[in-house]
């Protein structure tokens, strides 16, 4: 079964404070990996796709990258304003596209 | 550009009472049309896609159904809702047979 597994939950950096979210998957068929971000009552705001193992992104202050098990999302020297929940999700064989339950960010001011 | 629209944006409804929500996409043709749901704690739950009219892929069984009577309107539905299909209700669309998905601003369901 296609699987999408995030981690950690819940993350709080102090402003500046660089770190990673992790995102592993588990599908048959990669087709495309895919990150997300949410805030508070809005639909998920598409940010980045991947397709194969050593590729990357960069959009101002997040990089994404992906290797043939997982994926991360760094960010480096984060604000306030980055604060949302990153959503992970993989599409595999077909139209299907599984997410993940997300990494809640807060950065501290 | 395109656009995608979903209503209503609130809803609160007893128990075993009937449920449709609409989503309509403009600015481009034959969209792949998705809906998800998103609980507390639960991430965003695929319920049903479709590649084009009439055609409807389902993922969860449940009391709920869709339909796409029209290249970019996709309606879901139910005749009786329960206390569990409370949650955030998301319609999302995606060029064909690309990855990317586009998400309306979602409808919050409250059944009571």
């Amino acid at each position: 079964e296609d699987q999408v597994t995030q981690s950690p939950e819940a993350l709080r950096l102090q402003e500046g404070e660089s770190s990673s979210l992790n995102c592993s998957y588990t599908v048959s068929g990669l087709r495309g990996l895919f990150w997300y971000r949410q805030d508070p009552g809005k639909g998920p705001e598409f940010l980045f796709t991947l397709y194969s193992a050593g590729e990357e992104k960069e959009k101002e202050r997040l990089k994404a990258t992906l290797t043939k098990k997982e994926s991360f999302l760094h960010i480096t020297a984060p604000k306030p304003e980055d604060s949302a929940t990153y959503l992970c999700a993989v599409q595999a064989g077909g139209d299907k596209i599984i997410f993940g339950k997300g990494t809640r960010l807060h950065i501290l001011p | 550009s395109q656009t995608i629209h979903q209503w209503p944006a609130t809803l609160v409804q007893p128990v075993g009472s009937p449920l449709s929500l609409e989503c309509t996409v403009e600015g481009t043709s034959n969209p792949n049309l998705y809906w998800y749901r998103q609980a507390a704690g639960r991430g965003l739950q695929l319920l049903f896609y479709s590649v084009g009219i009439g055609q409807i892929s389902s993922e969860v069984p449940q009391n709920l159904s869709a339909s796409r009577p029209q290249d970019r309107q996709f309606i879901l539905s139910s005749k009786k809702l329960l206390l569990s299909d409370s949650g955030f209700y998301l319609c999302a669309w995606s060029f064909l047979a690309a990855g990317e998905l586009f998400f309306g601003e979602g409808s919050r369901l409250t059944v009571l």
